[in-house]
C-alpha cells in the first residue's frame, strides 16, 4: 500500500530550538518526496522536494531510503514557522498521496 | 500573473442537493488536481486531469461525485445528493506538466458545508 504517515498531529518548539517534524512513507519504488506548509489564511504552497536537495527558509529534509523517512529539520525555529506541515509521495503515476500534517508551533 | 482560484469559497447545502464547484488553473497550467480535507484530516486525493482527460479517477469516493475539465481550462467537481460526511474543504491544484518540473500551485479552496 502507498501510504505516507506523520506520527505527531502537533510538535510545540521553543523559538531557537531545532525542528524535526517526522515523516514515514510506504512505497514500492523510487518515490519523489515533498514537503507542503500551510501559514495561517494562506494557500497550502510547495516547501520543498528532495530531488532538488535544497534548503528552504532553512528546512532541509533528506530521503533516507533504508528508514523509508523524510524528515523535515531546521535547526534554529522561528516565530513565522508556525505552520500546517503535509509531507507528500508521487508516485509513478503522477498521484500525489498526502500525509495528515503536522501542526508545529512555535512557543516564544 | 493570477494563480489557481476557486469558486464559491463557501457553500452550505441541504442533505440531497447538487453542488456544484468549481475551479480555474494557472493559464497554460495542463494538470490539474481535486483533493478533499475534511476536519483534522489530511488531504485526500479525488482525481487528476491531464488536459480534458482524467487518467486517474480512483480517489472518487462514490458515483455520486464526478469531475470534468473543459481543455485545459477550467474544471468542475460535481457532488450529487450531498450527505453530511461531504462536509469539507475541496481544493484544486494545478501544476504545468507532468514530471520534474511540476510544482502544484493550489487554489483557497472551497469549503462545503452539508447540513
Amino acid at each position: 500500500a502507498q501510504r505516507v504517515t506523520q506520527p505527531e498531529k502537533l510538535l510545540s518548539v521553543f523559538k531557537g530550538a531545532p525542528v524535526e517534524l517526522k515523516c514515514n512513507y510506504s512505497y514500492s519504488g523510487s518515490p519523489e518526496l515533498f514537503w507542503y506548509v500551510q501559514y495561517s489564511r494562506q494557500r497550502l504552497q510547495l516547501l520543498l522536494r528532495h530531488i532538488s536537495r535544497e534548503s528552504i527558509k532553512g528546512f532541509t529534509a533528506d530521503l533516507n531510503k533504508g528508514e523509508t523517512s523524510f524528515h523535515l529539520k531546521k535547526p534554529f525555529a522561528q516565530e513565522e514557522d508556525s505552520a500546517m506541515y503535509y509531507c507528500a509521495l508521487k508516485n509513478r503515476d503522477d498521484k500525489i498521496i498526502f500525509g495528515k500534517g503536522t501542526r508545529l508551533h512555535i512557543l516564544p | 500573473g493570477a494563480g489557481v482560484s476557486q469558486s464559491p469559497s463557501n457553500k452550505v447545502t441541504e442533505k440531497g442537493k447538487d453542488v456544484e464547484l468549481r475551479c480555474d488553473p494557472i493559464s497554460g497550467h495542463t494538470a490539474l488536481y481535486w483533493y478533499r480535507q475534511r476536519l483534522g484530516q489530511g488531504l485526500e486525493f479525488l482525481i487528476y486531469f491531464q488536459g480534458n482527460s482524467a487518467p486517474d479517477k480512483s480517489g472518487l469516493p462514490s458515483d455520486r461525485f464526478s469531475a470534468e475539465r473543459t481543455g485545459e481550462s477550467v474544471s468542475t467537481l460535481t457532488i450529487q445528493r450531498t450527505q453530511q460526511e461531504d462536509s469539507a474543504v475541496y481544493l484544486c491544484a494545478s501544476s504545468l506538466q507532468r514530471g520534474v518540473t511540476d510544482t502544484q500551485y493550489f487554489g483557497p479552496g472551497t469549503r462545503l458545508t452539508v447540513l
